[in-house]
């Protein structure tokens, strides 16, 4: 699977917007982009995930490049318990297995 | 609400030990998966499963062997427990293929501390 990039940190305060961005350069023609989050002590749980179009849903937005090369996770109304680690992924429709990085921390301050 | 149910929460066993750690789900899912998870190193994959009877090695498969005797229960297991297997153990279970059907749905880990 190709990689991703994705910065090891990022802050927000509560109740505003936040962009989480990932850039996958290599990406191929057949990865679908998938997203996770983390929070404290607990498993992982999907987010949200895209091929080519801009998807929405209740969690979250997903914005992706005209070129697929970058996409950004967005949180339209950040709450104290969106402070988690975020693992962007890409994955074609025929792989079995998940590879996850070290994902972006996310801290939500009051 | 839980669909993917991990035996224990917290585990504590003794060098040596054979462990069970048990996975089930119930969302008719084809794959399931087991992944580690250290401080500092991320989740790494241990073993998958695709289909009944069948599994694949992942990253990291020395000192684990699985089982999957039905589709809705996948078990790992440590042969001879050793310290450094002390971790998160995480279950997992998708469609497949999976690309367009959603992602993965987690369990909520198992702690297993070797001592």
């Amino acid at each position: 699977d190709a990689k991703t990039t994705q910065p090891n940190s990022m802050e927000s305060n509560e109740e505003e917007p936040v962009h989480l961005p990932c850039n996958h350069s290599t990406i191929s023609g057949t990865d679908y982009i998938h997203w996770y989050r983390q929070l404290p002590s607990q498993g992982p749980e999907y987010v949200i995930h895209g091929l080519t179009s801009n998807v929405n849903n209740r969690m979250a937005s997903l914005a992706i490049a005209e070129d697929r090369k970058s996409s950004t996770l967005i949180l339209h109304r950040a709450t104290l318990r969106d402070a988690a680690v975020y693992y962007c992924i890409l994955n074609s429709n025929s792989g079995y297995a998940l590879n996850f990085g070290k994902g972006t921390s996310l801290l939500v301050t009051p | 609400d839980v669909k993917v149910t991990q035996s224990s929460r917290y585990l504590v066993k003794r060098t040596g030990e054979k462990v069970f750690l048990e996975c089930v789900q119930d969302m008719d899912h084809e794959n399931m998966f087991w992944y580690r998870q250290d401080p500092g190193l991320g989740l790494r994959l241990i073993y998958f499963s695709y289909d009944v009877k069948m599994k694949e090695k992942g990253d990291i498969p020395e000192g684990y062997s699985v089982s999957r005797e039905k589709k809705e229960r996948f078990s790992l297991i440590l042969e001879s427990a050793s310290t450094n297997q002390t971790s998160m153990y995480l279950c997992a279970s998708s469609f497949l293929p999976f690309g367009d059907r959603g992602g993965y749905t987690f369990g909520s880990g198992t702690r297993l501390t070797v001592v």
